[in-house]
């Protein structure tokens, strides 16, 4: 079968780093996404990776290793607002999107 | 401008009842999906409908049924809720179905209760 395992739970400190890992596998490889959802909000788009290496984007950035099946999402500088839950989703070789189950990221003073 | 707005935002009803839920999307999309997120936070995608189109996730029950009447808009009606139908629904949109970039668009989701 297709899954994908992130973290349930997350805690960091405003100011800090924080890296939050996924792992997949799926049927085929056609992308990895991130989104971030704030509760009771919408997913709204953060990122995508579709070759290996490293995406940034202002404070937030993307990793990719096609061959272990591994990405992470890295923010930087982290805000009370970066408060929210991380999902990470693969298109599979159908296009299908796959999703995880989220982690939820909690900022702390 | 809202990009896809779906409504209502909350939805309370009673077993056996029947109920829709309407989306809208702005942004000249040619495909529209709809998700359903449980308890646990996986999004599960129930149907995406791409030029009349429709393509079902098999394991959803045929109590769900997707109204397009026009690329524009893409409703869900459910016959006979049951309490397992309990859950926020999410309807997105896409560009074109079939590219690997492709990102969604959600809207701000629809939390179902029935009682």
């Amino acid at each position: 079968g297709q899954n994908i395992d992130q973290p349930t739970e997350m805690t960091a400190t405003e100011g800090a780093i924080v890296q939050i890992n996924c792992t997949y596998q799926t049927s085929g490889f056609n992308g990895l996404f991130w989104y971030q959802q704030h509760a009771g909000e919408a997913p709204t788009f953060l990122s995508y990776n579709v070759l290996d290496g490293l995406e940034e984007k202002g404070r937030f950035s993307s990793f990719l290793s096609r061959s272990k099946g591994y990405s992470y999402l890295l923010l930087k500088e982290l805000q009370m607002k970066d408060s929210a839950s991380y999902l990470c989703a693969v298109r599979d070789g159908n296009y299908q999107l796959i999703w995880g189950a989220g982690t939820k990221l909690i900022i702390k003073p | 401008d809202t990009a896809v707005s779906q409504t209502p935002k909350y939805l309370v009803t009673q077993m056996g009842n029947d109920k829709s839920i309407k989306c809208e999307q702005n942004l000249g999309h040619d495909t529209m999906y709809w998700y359903k997120q449980d308890s646990k936070k996986f999004l599960k995608i129930m149907f995406s409908y791409n030029n009349k189109e429709l393509i079902i996730n098999e394991t959803v029950p045929n109590r769900f049924s997707p109204k397009s009447p026009d690329k524009a808009h893409l409703n869900l009606h459910i016959n006979s809720l049951e309490l397992g139908d309990s859950a926020v629904y999410f309807c997105a949109s896409s560009q074109v179905a079939g590219r690997g970039y492709e990102k969604l668009f959600f809207g701000s989701g629809t939390q179902l209760s029935v009682l």
